[in-house]
């Protein structure tokens, strides 16, 4: 089966950099997605890494290396909006499989 | 419509009795998902959809729970004879043809409550 593991907290102060990070235990998928979602609202898509190495969109940036089986989301210049859950998922055949998920609290 | 509409958007109901929650994907999407999330916890898969057929059914978590979709647009989801740990948010997503850029839209989601 699929297998990602997420940290369940992590916080963080305002105007500083945070990462969150995405180990897992599978194979075969396709790439690693990032996905926010606030309390209550609907999960919202954020990055795709297909390929091994660094995507950047604005303040938020994803990671992945296959080899290490581990990938990251970077978010920079940390606003008190960001405070949200972050998940990542794998995408398997034709789903995408999700991580618990990491809660992010930003500080002022 | 813009996005992933779902109703009801909170649904209460007694145990043992059936629920229906119904999504209406963007208009021309044709990959429709249902998706569970229970308090805290990370999304779990039900049900995948590609048109009105369903190719991939491997995470519906009993024979209690049903889906179907028509007219490759609006789809519905049972539950019959609904139980305590049925109570989740029962999130629909919907993508344009197939998951091959990693993204999801989804809808803000039916809260289920059994009581």
């Amino acid at each position: 089966g699929q297998s990602l593991e997420q940290p369940s907290e992590v916080t963080a102060v305002e105007g500083a950099i945070v990462q969150m990070n995405c180990t897992y235990q599978t194979s075969g998928f396709y790439g690693l997605s990032w996905y926010q979602q606030h309390d209550g609202g609907a999960p919202t898509f954020l990055s795709y890494n297909a390929l091994d190495g660094l995507e950047e969109t604005g303040r938020f940036s994803s990671f992945l290396s296959r080899s290490d089986s581990y990938g990251y989301l970077l978010l920079q210049e940390l606003q008190m909006k960001d405070s949200a859950s972050y998940f990542c998922a794998v995408t398997y055949g034709n789903k995408l499989v999700f991580g618990a998920g990491t809660i992010l609290r930003v500080k002022s | 419509g813009a996005g992933v509409s779902q109703s009801p958007s909170n649904k209460v109901t007694e145990k043992g009795k059936d629920v229906e929650l119904r999504c209406d994907p963007i208009s021309g999407h044709t990959a429709l998902y249902w998706y569970r999330q229970s308090l805290g916890q990370g999304l779990e898969f039900l049900i995948y959809f590609q048109g009105n057929s369903a190719p991939d059914k491997s995470g519906l978590p009993s024979d209690r729970f049903s889906a179907e979709r028509t007219g490759g647009s609006v789809s519905t989801l049972t539950i019959q004879r609904t139980q305590q740990e049925d109570s989740a948010v029962y999130l629909c997503a919907s993508t344009e043809l197939h998951t091959g850029t990693g993204e999801l839209f989804f809808g803000e989601g039916s809260r289920l409550t059994v009581l």
